[in-house]
Parts: structure tokens; C-alpha cells; sequence
């Protein structure tokens, strides 16, 4: 079974600032990655995927993370967050195309300080 | 369109006890994921259904179990509850049987005392 591991519980940084949001994954053959997105009292949202093709993938508000094979990672970074962006972040894995069921991480509750 | 709807939003069982926790997906989807989340952890997957069959499922005791019905909603049962399973039960549904995309409801909280 796959495994995530998510650096970093909480992170705080101010409005403007660059984030790094990051996430590791065991290895496998070929995986397809996600990054959720889970603001307060709600369910949790797709923020981006890594299916296949380029490696770097983004998201519509500005938020983008790069698939790294030999690194066996799958960071997400934003280069200047709003305060809008606070929320917790789940990185997932799921073992390619064909998988029933997705490996989340522990999450990162991000807060955007103004 | 509603978007993954679960019911009830909040419970409180005692142990022993059994539940059923509701979940309809999105209009047009065909598959139905239970995750639970526990405080402080990521979701945990427990069942998927595909055109009401069982297609996958997770590292829970059999105390847990499921169904998806002809309209695709589904049911999540749990038996002889523990303080354990006290946490967020969150229901997505997907157009097919991948998880390329999964819609989140807003999930269940159960606590169990």
C-alpha cells in the first residue's frame, strides 16, 4: 500500500508570501497524485493532479506542484497566498489508473496571516 | 446541480451501538468512495461501490459494511461502535469507477461516547 508523508502540520505565513507545501510519497510503478483542499466546515476539493504528460501541474487560483519521480515527491507551492487560501492541504496517491481508492497524507493546516 | 450530499451532518452514538450514515452523489455518477478522517489524520479509505457492487475495500473490520442502491446513493452501516470510530465520515462520488476526480460531500461527524 502506498504511504504519504506531509512535512509540517501547520504553517503560517504572511499574505503576499511565497508557501511550499510539501509531500512525499512511497514509490510505485506508476501513481497518479493529487492535492485536496479543505477549508472550514467543508468537504474536501481537488486543487490539482499529475495523471500523466508534464510534470508541472496548476491549479485555476494560482497554486502549482511538480511531480519528481526520482524524489518520489509531489510539493505544492503558491508564490504569493491571500488570506482566502487559508485551509488545510491533503496531499494523495493512488497506485495509477485502474486504483479503487486514494492514500492521503496527514494534511497542512495553512494559515494566511494579514 | 446539488453537489455530494451526506446525512445526518452530526451524531452521537454510545458504544455498542450501530449506525447508519446516508450519502447521495452527484447527479449522473455511478460510484460512491466512504473515507473516515479521524481528528489530526488524513481521510482513510473504506468502501468504493460501482454500479452497486463492491469494488474496493479497505483495512476495516467487517463491524463496517455498505451498500449503493438502483439511484446510486449509498449507506454506510457500522455495528457494536467503539470510541474509536469516533470521526469524520466523508462520502465521495466519481462519473465512473476512477479516481481521477472525486467530489467530497461535507461529511458526517459522529462521535461515539
Amino acid at each position: 500500500a502506498q504511504s504519504v508523508t506531509q512535512l509540517g502540520s501547520h504553517v503560517s505565513v504572511s499574505e503576499g508570501a511565497l508557501v511550499l507545501l510539501r509531500c512525499n510519497y512511497s514509490s510505485s510503478v506508476s501513481v497518479y497524485l493529487f492535492w485536496y483542499v479543505q477549508y472550514p466546515n467543508q468537504g474536501l476539493q481537488l486543487l490539482l493532479k499529475y495523471l500523466s504528460g508534464s510534470t508541472l501541474v496548476e491549479s485555476i487560483n494560482g497554486f502549482e506542484a511538480e511531480f519528481n519521480k526520482s524524489q518520489t515527491s509531489f510539493h505544492l507551492r503558491k508564490p504569493s497566498v491571500h488570506i482566502s487560501d487559508t485551509a488545510e492541504y491533503f496531499c494523495a496517491v493512488s497506485d495509477g489508473a485502474g486504483a479503487n481508492n486514494l492514500f492521503f497524507g496527514t494534511g497542512t493546516r495553512l494559515t494566511v496571516i494579514p | 446541480d446539488a453537489g455530494v450530499t451526506q446525512s445526518p451532518t452530526h451524531l452521537i452514538k454510545t458504544r455498542g451501538q450501530h449506525v447508519t450514515l446516508r450519502c447521495s452523489p452527484i447527479s449522473g455518477h455511478k460510484s460512491v468512495s466512504w473515507y473516515q478522517q479521524v481528528l489530526g489524520q488524513g481521510p482513510q479509505f473504506i468502501f468504493q461501490y460501482y454500479e452497486k457492487e463492491e469494488r474496493g475495500r479497505g483495512n476495516f473490520p467487517d463491524r463496517f459494511s455498505a451498500r449503493q442502491f438502483p439511484n446510486y446513493s449509498s449507506e454506510l452501516n457500522v455495528n457494536a461502535l467503539l470510541l474509536g470510530d469516533s470521526a469524520l465520515y466523508l462520502c465521495a462520488s466519481s462519473l465512473a469507477g476512477t479516481n481521477e476526480k472525486l467530489f467530497f460531500g461535507s461529511g458526517t461527524q459522529l462521535s461515539v461516547l
